[in-house]
């Protein structure tokens, strides 16, 4: 079955630590998305990358970084620079510009 | 600027028919989207609607798209509990979707 896979479904972070989430495509998509969702508001874009090893930053990129060097997977580093981790965490991917985008099942982040 | 408007929250009745409203931007968005949420969940797909069209239907669902005032609803007819979720309403930017912030949808027996 095509889909989108992210890992782990539940994260917890420690003050100071960085911690990467995964996400992983098996549509041979060339475009992938990470966006962030708090409670009660749409999703806003982290970090996008529409061919391998490029990427570029979204609306809310610092605190964060990523990777692309396969097409596919794009995971997702949340830094110690990230003072406001807690969130629900999306990865997409899309074919081409200006079409459909498919969502992962998420991966909800939470600080000890 | 780029804003994506949604009424946030809607309850109907069981076998009613619901309407979610949004507003959008940009009229050169090539495409407008519904997805739906379910708690704890992914966004799931319903439809999309290609800018040059006016309608489009799809078994329960239809879209209606008014570009002149870049208004676009999603109409779900006979309403179920497994339709309770947040639809969110996203148009196709550059290099990317906006979305707005969502309409949380409550289906009451």
């Amino acid at each position: 079955d095509g889909g989108i896979t992210q890992s782990p479904k539940y994260l917890f972070r420690k003050e100071g630590q960085n911690v990467t989430l995964s996400c992983e495509q098996n549509l041979n998509h060339d475009a992938m998305y990470w966006y962030r969702q708090d409670p009660g508001q749409g999703l806003r874009l982290i970090y996008y990358s529409q061919i391998v090893n490029d990427f570029q930053k979204g609306d809310i990129a610092e605190g964060y970084s990523v990777s692309r060097e396969k097409k596919e997977s794009f995971p997702l580093t949340v830094t110690s620079a990230q003072k406001n981790p807690t969130a629900f965490y999306l990865c997409a991917s899309q074919d081409r510009p200006q079409e459909t985008q498919y969502f992962g099942p998420g991966t909800r982040l939470l600080v000890l | 600027g780029e804003d994506v408007e949604q009424s946030l929250f809607l309850s109907v009745r069981e076998g009613d028919s619901s309407v979610i409203n949004c507003t959008y931007t940009d009229s050169s968005s090539t495409y407008l989207y519904w997805y739906k949420q379910e708690p704890g969940a992914g966004l799931q797909l319903l439809t999309y609607i290609f800018s040059n069209m006016d309608m489009k239907q799809d078994q329960r669902l239809t879209v209606l798209l008014n570009k002149k005032d870049k208004h676009l609803s999603l109409r779900i007819a006979d309403t179920q509990t497994g339709d309770s979720a947040i639809y969110f309403c996203a148009e196709s930017g550059y290099n990317k979707l906006i979305f707005g912030a969502g309409t949380r949808l409550a289906v009451h027996p």
